[in-house]
């Protein structure tokens, strides 16, 4: 089975701190993507990473930053947290298969809360 | 852009009847996925059903199916049997077919089975 592991399931930050978020995947996944979770919005996508090295911004990046150094991490970086990014924040990664991406694989997720 | 929706923020069925949850979605391509997916509370978000929209034939696994009006663009999720398991947030989701992008989620839809 696929395995995707965050780093923390709770989390309690102040603002203004650089917080970082891990994310790791066993199964040399191509994809890998950040969301957060919030209650009646569903996931929005933060970032994603279609390979090492590469990123691309999702639909809510402002305040975030992610980085990818190797094929199976994939790190998202809140820059100076502030208490609108107190959310679930989940992690998932996804094989490539020709020109088609696969389902997603999610991680337990992160419940970050910026006081 | 493509959009998700998901009318139904809460729902319940009794335990042994079948639901029915509602998705509806926008898009102009022709080629592209569905998912419907599962999150338990407090635990992991996983897969339950995929169906390709080149595929008349309705998706099924096990107890879960869907009913696919491509025209319509309408998705629905159909539970049978309904198990206290089955508690949980379902999210539905669209992917085009090609590599290199984004799955869209919709709101999701809050489901609780009662004894």
């Amino acid at each position: 089975d696929v395995k995707v592991t965050q780093s923390s399931r709770y989390l309690v930050k102040r603002t203004g701190e650089k917080v970082f978020l891990e994310c790791v995947q066993d199964m040399d996944h191509e994809n890998m993507f950040w969301y957060r979770q919030d209650p009646g919005l569903g996931l929005r996508l933060i970032y994603f990473s279609y390979d090492v090295k590469m990123k691309e911004k999702g639909d809510i990046p402002e305040g975030y930053s992610v980085s990818r150094e190797k094929k199976e991490r994939f790190s998202l970086i809140l820059e100076s947290a502030s208490t609108n990014q107190t959310s679930m924040y989940l992690c998932a990664s996804s094989s490539r298969q020709g020109y088609s991406n696969q389902p997603q694989h999610f991680g337990d997720g992160t419940r970050l809360s910026i006081l | 852009a493509q959009t998700v929706t998901q009318s139904q923020p809460e729902m319940s069925v009794q335990e042994a009847e079948t639901v029915t949850l509602s998705c509806t979605y926008d898009t102009s391509e022709s080629n592209y996925y569905l998912f419907w997916y599962k999150q338990p509370p407090s635990r992991q978000m996983i897969l339950v059903i995929r169906q390709e929209a080149y595929k008349q034939q309705n998706a099924t696994e096990n107890r879960f199916s869907v009913n696919f009006q491509k025209a319509a663009k309408s998705f629905s999720l159909k539970i049978s049997d309904s198990q206290l398991g089955d508690t949980a947030m379902y999210f539905c989701a669209f992917m085009k077919q090609t590599s290199y992008d984004k799955v869209i989620f919709g709101p999701g839809t809050s489901l609780s089975v009662i004894p």
